[in-house]
């Protein structure tokens, strides 16, 4: 069974400031790799996918894959108090029928 | 839709009631997925449905769990003889494509399920 873990936190970054988020997960296979939004209440937001090892830029995001390591990681650049919520990473189970999520990690972004 | 669409948002049921909760895909998506998180839990995978293929039923957690989906589209979970611990949001999601895990999807708004 895979697993994916993630520190719970609450990470707390000032406002302006890089947040750095990481997702480790158990095995060599996985293919793509997905980070999720979820703010308290709301159903979760698909807003990063990443399939090759590097990094991977939208915006203020980039998503930085290493599979070697089996580490993936989502850094929030200029991070603003609408980034605080709770960021879910997710990979492929190993039928390839759905996604794996780990328990999130909580953001905080104070102003 | 525009949307994922959950039906009830909420819903609350005296233990040992059997519930119905509804997921009407976005239009056209084939892949349909639900998920359940608890309370300072993490997404727990259910039940998948691609297509007119055989569901995935690798994740229901007991045989008083079980969903269908009619005509393709709008799906059904069912909970029969509910107990506390079935307390939970219950998450539906959906893909137009055939291999959602390479692309992700999109969840719908949930329905909280209180077992009292």
């Amino acid at each position: 069974q895979k697993e994916v873990e993630q520190n719970s936190g609450p990470l707390s970054v000032p406002e302006g400031a890089i947040a750095s988020l990481n997702c480790t997960y158990s095995d060599r296979v996985s293919q793509s790799f997905f980070w999720y939004r979820q703010y308290s209440g709301k159903s979760p937001e698909l807003i990063m996918s990443i399939y090759s090892n590097g990094d991977k830029e939208d915006g203020r995001f980039t998503a930085q894959l290493n599979k070697a390591s089996q580490y993936v990681s989502l850094l929030i650049r200029d991070s603003q108090p609408s980034d605080s919520a709770t960021y879910l990473c997710a990979v492929p189970n190993q039928a390839g029928t759905a996604l794996i999520f780990g328990k999130g990690t909580t953001l905080s972004v104070s102003s | 839709g525009a949307g994922v669409s959950q039906s009830p948002s909420n819903k609350v049921t005296e233990k040992g009631k059997d519930v119905e909760l509804r997921c009407d895909p976005i239009s056209g998506h084939t892949a349909l997925y639900w998920y359940r998180q608890s309370l300072g839990q993490g997404l727990e995978f259910l039940i998948y449905f691609q297509g007119n293929s055989a569901p995935d039923k690798s994740g229901l957690p007991s045989d008083r769990f079980s969903a269908e989906r009619t005509g393709g589209s709008v799906s059904t979970l069912t909970i029969q003889r509910t107990q506390q611990e079935d307390s939970a949001v219950y998450l539906c999601a959906s893909s137009a494509y055939h291999s959602p895990t390479g692309y992700g999807y999109t969840f719908g708004s949930g329905t909280r399920l209180t077992v009292v």
